[in-house]
Parts: C-alpha cells; sequence; structure tokens
C-alpha cells in the first residue's frame, strides 16, 4: 500500500492561505491522490484530486510535483468553516489501496 | 443524482447484544459498497467491502460481519458486542470499476455512532 504521511495538525487564521502537504514517496505509477475534508460526526467528503502538476477547482488546488513523491493542498482564503481534518489518500480507481485513510490533518482556524 | 443513507443515525447497546447498521444505496445500479469505522479522534478503518451481491471482503478480523442481500443494500451486524466495538461506523459506495463514472471517489452516508456500554 501507497503509505501517506501529513501533519497532524494544523493552525491558521481566517483569510489566510493553508498548505497541507502529504508524503508518498512509494506512489505507484498509476496512481491517482485523492483529498477529503471530513467535519465532526460526518461522513468525509471529496475535495480534489490530481495525477500531476496543478488542478484546481471551486474550493481548493491540489499541487503535484514531477517525482509525484508528494502533493500539497492548498485552501486559499480559509474561513472558521473550514475547520476539519483533511486526508489524502493515493491509490488507483481500481483496487484497495485507494480505500485506506491514514490519520489525517487536523485544521483549526481561528478568528 | 445518487444518494446513500445509513441508519440507525445513533445507538446504544449493552455488551453482548446483537447489532444491525443498514445502509442503502439510491440512483445508480452495482455499486462497489464499503464500511467504515472510526474510533474516537483517529482515522477510518476500512472493515468490509463488497463489489457485488453476496461477495464481501472483509479487512480486519473481528466478530463484526457484513452482508449484500441486494445490488443497493449493505449491513453491518455483530451476534454479541464488545466495549471495543464503540465508534462511528460510515457506510460509503463507489461507481464500479471500469465505468465512465468511476474516479475512485467515496461517498459516504450519515454515519452512525454505536455506544457499547
Amino acid at each position: 500500500l501507497a503509505k501517506t504521511t501529513q501533519p497532524i495538525s494544523m493552525d491558521s487564521y481566517e483569510g489566510q492561505e493553508v498548505n497541507i502537504t502529504c508524503s508518498h514517496n512509494n506512489i505507484a505509477t498509476n496512481d491517482y491522490i485523492t483529498w477529503y475534508q471530513q467535519f465532526p460526526s460526518q461522513g468525509p467528503r471529496f475535495i480534489i484530486q490530481g495525477y500531476k502538476t496543478k488542478v484546481t477547482n471551486e474550493v481548493a488546488s491540489l499541487f503535484i510535483p514531477a517525482d509525484r513523491k508528494s502533493s500539497t493542498l492548498s485552501l486559499p482564503r480559509v474561513s472558521l468553516s473550514d475547520t476539519a481534518v483533511y486526508y489524502c489518500l493515493v491509490g488507483g480507481l481500481t483496487g484497495r489501496r485507494a480505500l485506506t485513510f491514514g490519520s489525517g490533518t487536523r485544521l483549526q482556524v481561528q478568528p | 443524482s445518487q444518494t446513500i443513507h445509513q441508519w440507525p443515525a445513533t445507538l446504544v447497546q449493552p455488551v453482548g447484544s446483537p447489532l444491525s447498521l443498514e445502509c442503502t444505496v439510491e440512483g445508480t445500479s452495482n455499486p462497489n459498497l464499503y464500511w467504515y469505522r472510526q474510533a474516537a479522534g483517529r482515522g477510518l478503518q476500512l472493515l468490509f467491502y463488497s463489489v457485488g451481491i453476496g461477495q464481501i471482503s472483509s479487512e480486519v478480523p473481528q466478530n463484526l460481519s457484513a452482508s449484500r442481500p441486494q445490488d443497493r443494500q449493505f449491513i453491518l451486524s455483530s451476534k454479541k458486542l464488545l466495549l471495543s466495538d464503540s465508534g462511528f461506523y460510515l457506510c460509503a459506495w463507489s461507481p464500479r470499476p471500469g465505468t465512465a463514472s468511476n474516479t475512485g471517489e467515496l461517498f459516504f452516508g450519515e454515519g452512525s455512532r454505536l455506544t457499547v456500554l
């Protein structure tokens, strides 16, 4: 399994940009990188997915360097409602490897 | 659009009692189905996954079992609950691999919080 490593927690203030980095040194050629967000007592929700370079959607950007051994989720101008746990998953579109959630990064946004 | 529902939302059960959590998916067919458990303050642990009716794979040996009696129904059961079974249980689905709609994304239900006393 492609093991992922993320910081346990991060703190930020409203309006700041937050970057959460995930290390996945043994990522495989066919693996995608997917990020989820989880609020307390809710199921995780898909944020963004990418394979290489940069992906941007209405809520976040995902930066993936050429070697793909890490990725960075960027949340622009966070608000209090962005306080949540963020998970990085690595795996193919098939198979079980993309189903493994690590401990995630607990982001606390302060006013 | 697709929806996923699981129930009950909250459950308090004594040790040794049985358990049944149910999950149903609407608006799709032949989904892959999953049961996860999340202990307090921890990440998600994959318990079971299913690629079709009657096809269950267990990820972690335990006193829990899963069944898929219908294409879009997934049930988590236990004959005798342990204190360690307490947690937040999440059902999820994903499109069948190889289909055009499959991006590997998991869609989660609202969760069922189980407290075993």
